[in-house]
């Protein structure tokens, strides 16, 4: 059963350029979550999505920031004309349920460096 | 709001070394309490949990007790190796929501 996966793992922009950063969940879970982790500090809760649903969108961004998980394919996170603040690892969880007390799952990350 | 609030690091010891991480919390209602790792160039992986006071997760050696009356979540481990050398995230999702809140985390370097 593989795990939660996430590409690239690794992505270089520039500032004004367009980052998607994918994630497939691991199987059998319908919910997904996307966390953002900035150097020396935890993470940061983005977004929670379910299939064709957008659940809670408090951490994210206003502008430039979407997420989005079609009926079928990967979640997709999207930032739009990037800036070095943008630089960071973004990280993808997975879950079967909502319960708080279940156990999310993580991807290996995309680390994003706006030059 | 909620809040994890763990120890600086890095934490330096040798192997065989005994460990204790603190965590400590603030939450409304009763919240479910973890403890993740991660490696280098690597996701998040759950260590151990507990979902109620006095539960004591364990994994790997690694144990922590909830412990509601300090609201603290202590990560310890009896004799450490070098490949324990990881940075150690504390978090807690409270009762009702999928959000879990995360300490800042605390790196861990094992020296042979």
């Amino acid at each position: 059963n593989a795990g939660v996966m996430q590409n690239p793992r690794h992505l270089v922009r520039r500032r004004g350029q367009e980052a998607r950063l994918r994630c497939s969940p691991m199987k059998g879970h319908s919910h997904v979550y996307w966390y953002r982790q900035l150097p020396e500090e935890g993470l940061k809760f983005m977004v929670y999505l379910q299939k064709e649903n957008i659940i809670d969108e408090s951490g994210m961004p206003k502008e430039r920031f979407s997420a989005e998980f079609p009926k079928e394919g990967p979640s997709i996170l999207r930032i739009q004309q990037v800036v070095r603040g943008d630089s960071a690892a973004y990280f993808c969880a997975s879950s079967p349920q909502d319960s708080y007390q279940e156990t999310q799952y993580f991807g290996p990350g995309t680390r994003l460096l706006v030059l | 709001g909620n809040s994890v609030t763990q120890m600086e690091g890095p934490v330096t010891l040798s192997e065989e070394a005994f460990l204790t991480i603190n965590c400590t919390y603030t939450a409304t209602g009763y919240p479910s309490l973890f403890w993740y790792v991660q490696y280098p160039g690597e996701g998040l992986q759950l260590l151990l949990k507990a979902t109620k006071a006095d539960d004591k997760g364990s994994n790997k050696g690694f144990e922590a007790t909830y412990r509601k009356e300090t609201t603290s979540f202590h990560l310890e481990k009896g004799s450490v190796q070098v490949s324990d050398s990881a940075v150690y995230f504390c978090a807690l999702s409270p009762g009702g929501s999928y959000i879990p809140t995360f300490g800042r985390g605390t790196s861990l370097i094992v020296h042979p």
